[in-house]
């Protein structure tokens, strides 16, 4: 069975400072994928990244950073020098190799950046 | 605005009453997918469509449930005598997956509309 679990419900840091996201998957498969999604307020789920299972390099992107660890099974998202427009809540997701590309998430985490 | 649109964004509907919502994927998107999504959760997968053609559907997708693609565009889902429990945030996403040639073109990223949020009084 295919699983995901984000095991901080909320997070709440300080302007300027650092925060990572945690996020630990289950999959028997050899090929899947990852994703990170963002929830702000309005609802709307925003695709931030997807990295494949035979890629194991990490990525920057602006202030964002993700690790990707298949020894652990974890793939963890890092926000640098947090801002408040950062708020919201992120969800990391599982797609297995031949599932038609249905997401499995988890439950979320819920950050908060105060001025 | 060339991206998931839903249609309406609040229900709120009495217990036993049908509610219908819409969903417009992104044009040149051939896959359709509906999730749904309860509060302090991640969103659960319901269905997909490729094209007009519904491909799998979640156990979560009672027989109060039904979604149609008809011609392959936009999609619809029904929730027959709706339930308190029924409830949520019902999310849609599209994406694309195709071939040139040999080459396997596919966008594993899904894009999401803002949600129908439906409430059962």
């Amino acid at each position: 069975a295919q699983k995901v679990t984000q095991a901080q419900t909320e997070i709440s840091v300080v302007e300027k400072e650092d925060v990572t996201l945690d996020c630990v998957y289950e999959t028997r498969d050899t090929t899947y994928y990852l994703f990170w999604y963002k929830q702000p307020p309005s609802g709307e789920l925003v695709f931030l990244i997807r990295r494949n299972s035979f890629d194991e390099q990490n990525e920057i992107s602006g202030r964002y950073s993700w690790n990707f660890q298949k020894s652990t099974s974890s793939f963890n998202f890092t926000i640098t020098a947090s801002q408040v427009v950062d708020s919201a809540v992120y969800f990391c997701a599982l797609r297995g190799p031949n599932q038609g590309g249905k997401l499995i998430f988890g439950q979320g985490t819920e950050l908060s950046v105060k001025p | 605005d060339t991206g998931v649109s839903q249609n309406p964004r609040h229900k709120i509907t009495k217990r036993g009453q049908n509610v219908t919502f819409r969903c417009d994927p992104i044009s040149e998107h051939n896959r359709l997918y509906w999730y749904r999504q309860t509060l302090g959760q991640g969103p659960e997968f319901l269905t997909y469509f490729q094209n007009e053609a519904q491909l799998e559907k979640s156990r979560l997708l009672s027989d109060r449930f039904s979604a149609e693609r008809p011609k392959g565009s936009f999609s619809t889902l029904e929730i027959q005598r709706t339930e308190q429990g029924d409830s949520a945030m019902y999310l849609c996403a599209s994406s694309f997956i195709g071939t040139s040639g040999r080459l396997l073109l596919s966008s594993y990223e899904q894009y999401f509309g803002p949600g129908t949020r439906l409430t059962v009084t």
